[in-house]
C-alpha cells in the first residue's frame, strides 16, 4: 500500500490567498484526521472523519479553516483567507474500523508558509 | 479531558548509552497509548503501541515501553541508543470508552546522539 498521501508537500502563499491541502487515506481506512503541528504548540488535531462523517471538530482554530471528506478515498483542508499564523506543517493520518481503529498511520505532511 | 506530558524536552546521548524518556497521561479511564518516532524532516512513525495486556511492549528498533497504570505511566526505554536514533519522539493516548479515536499528543522529546 502507498500509504496516506498528501499533497502538496510544500505551499508558500501569501497573507490572503485561499489554500488547500489535500489528503488520500490508505484504502479500506474508515476514519481520516488532520492535525497541524508548530512550534509553540505542538501536535494537536484540527477535526476527524469516520466514514466521511465529521465527528470532532473542536480543534479547529477559527472559520477560516474548513473541511471536507466527499469520498471515502479523499479529503480537504482549506483555509481562506490565510494569515502568517497558519504557517505549520499539517499531517493527515488515517486508521481502520474496529479496535485497530486506534492506530494511526501519518501522512509526510505539508509544510505551508504563509508570508 | 486527556492530557499528556512528556518531561524531558531535550535529551543529549553518546551512542551505547541507555535511554529512557518520561511520559504520563491524565484520564482515569482506558486508555490506548502509543509512542511515535519523527526523523528530521519526515512524518510520524508508529513505534509501539498498548492496547491490553502485557504492560511491557516492544517496539521496532529495540525500543520497549512499560505501561504502570498506578503512575499513569508509558515510560520509552532503549537499552543502546544509535547516532540514527537522534529524533523526535512522541507519546500518544486515546480512550476506547469513549470511542474518541484522535490523539492526544504530549510535546515531544527531541533525542540528540552523539556519535
Amino acid at each position: 500500500d502507498a500509504g496516506v498521501i498528501q499533497s502538496p508537500r510544500h505551499e508558500v502563499t501569501e497573507m490572503g490567498q485561499e489554500v488547500t491541502l489535500r489528503c488520500k487515506p490508505i484504502s479500506g481506512h474508515n476514519s481520516l484526521f488532520w492535525y497541524r503541528q508548530t512550534m509553540m504548540r505542538g501536535l494537536e488535531l484540527l477535526i476527524y472523519f469516520n466514514n466521511n462523517v465529521p465527528i470532532d471538530d473542536s480543534g479547529m482554530p477559527e472559520d477560516r479553516f474548513s473541511a471536507k471528506m466527499p469520498n471515502a478515498s479523499f479529503s480537504t483542508l482549506k483555509i481562506q483567507p490565510s494569515e502568517p499564523r497558519d504557517s505549520a506543517v499539517y499531517f493527515c493520518a488515517s486508521s481502520e474500523g474496529g479496535q485497530r481503529g486506534y492506530e494511526q498511520y501519518f501522512g509526510p505532511g505539508t509544510r505551508l508558509t504563509v508570508t | 479531558a486527556q492530557s499528556v506530558s512528556q518531561h524531558n524536552h531535550h535529551v543529549i546521548l553518546s551512542e551505547a548509552a541507555s535511554l529512557e524518556l518520561g511520559c504520563n497521561y491524565s484520564y482515569g479511564g482506558t486508555v490506548n497509548l502509543f509512542w511515535y518516532v519523527q526523523y528530521p524532516g519526515q512524518h510520524l512513525q508508529l513505534l509501539l503501541k498498548y492496547f491490553s495486556g502485557d504492560p511491557l511492549v516492544k517496539g521496532i528498533k529495540g525500543f520497549e515501553a512499560e505501561f504502570i497504570k498506578s503512575k499513569f505511566s508509558f515510560n520509552l526505554r532503549k537499552p543502546s541508543v544509535q547516532w540514527s536514533d537522534t529524533a523526535e519522539y512522541f507519546c500518544a493516548v486515546n480512550s476506547p470508552n469513549t470511542g474518541r479515536r484522535a490523539l492526544t499528543f504530549g510535546s515531544g522529546t527531541r533525542l540528540q546522539v552523539q556519535p
